[in-house]
């Protein structure tokens, strides 16, 4: 198993320019999420999919658009980047529900650094 | 969604030695789960451990333990015989257990820095 894989790690925009970050995963997991890293701010959740076809907004979700058309791909659109979206951006995954009353992990991606100038 | 506060942004230890980084939280809810993520220099998130809060019994994984007062709403996570591969930036975070609630909201984060 890859677990979460994200592409690509590392991204320069210019103001305005649009672009999708990667995400996908192989372990059926029916939970997809997006979180943005700011220096003092920790995690924010940016969009979130509880299975294919159904998606919704998170703490921070002004600027980015999401779709999930497949269980393994949660992408994640800028379509007109602002500086306000130079962050450190997360994917994450895990099975959706509670399997024997237990909180199942949320497995992270390695990250995507963008700057946006 | 539910505030995770941890008021320390750096802490400092010596190798072989304990640490304990606080974390509290505030929710109205009953039932939930709390965790720990490190985050070291190549940016991977990686559990530490988890607390399901209906569990009275701290949760404990090798050298890393926690002090859940559920009353006080604090979560605090103890580092025993400190490696230098614990230098990382740990997180802690709160995650409801309603149906299709997923979230985790996170705290701003404490660094940790080990010194040999």
């Amino acid at each position: 198993n890859a677990g979460v894989t994200q592409t690509p790690k590392f991204q320069v925009l210019k103001t305005g320019q649009s672009m999708t970050l990667q995400c996908a995963q192989d372990m059926n997991h029916e939970y997809m999420s997006w979180y943005r890293q700011d220096p003092g701010m920790g995690l924010r959740l940016i969009h979130y999919s509880v299975g294919a076809g159904i998606t919704d907004q998170g703490e921070v979700p002004n600027g980015y658009n999401v779709s999930r058309s497949t269980t393994e791909d949660f992408p994640l659109r800028l379509l007109s980047a602002a500086p306000s979206q130079t962050s450190v951006y997360f994917c994450a995954s895990s099975l959706a529900g509670l399997a024997g009353g237990r909180a199942d992990t949320q497995y992270f991606g390695p990250g995507t650094r963008l700057t946006v100038l | 969604a539910q505030t995770v506060t941890q008021s320390q942004p750096e802490m400092s230890v010596q190798e072989a030695e304990t640490v304990t980084l606080s974390c509290t939280y505030d929710t109205s809810e009953s039932d939930y789960y709390l965790f720990w993520y490190k985050q070291p220099p190549s940016r991977q998130m990686i559990l530490v451990i988890r607390q399901e809060a209906y569990k009275q019994q701290n949760a404990t994984e090798n050298r890393f333990s926690v002090n859940f007062q559920k009353a006080a709403k604090s979560f605090s996570l103890k580092i025993s015989d400190s490696q230098l591969g614990d230098a990382a930036m740990y997180f802690c975070a709160y995650r409801s257990v309603g149906l299709n609630d997923y979230k985790l909201s996170f705290g701003a984060g404490t660094t940790v820095t080990v010194r040999a």
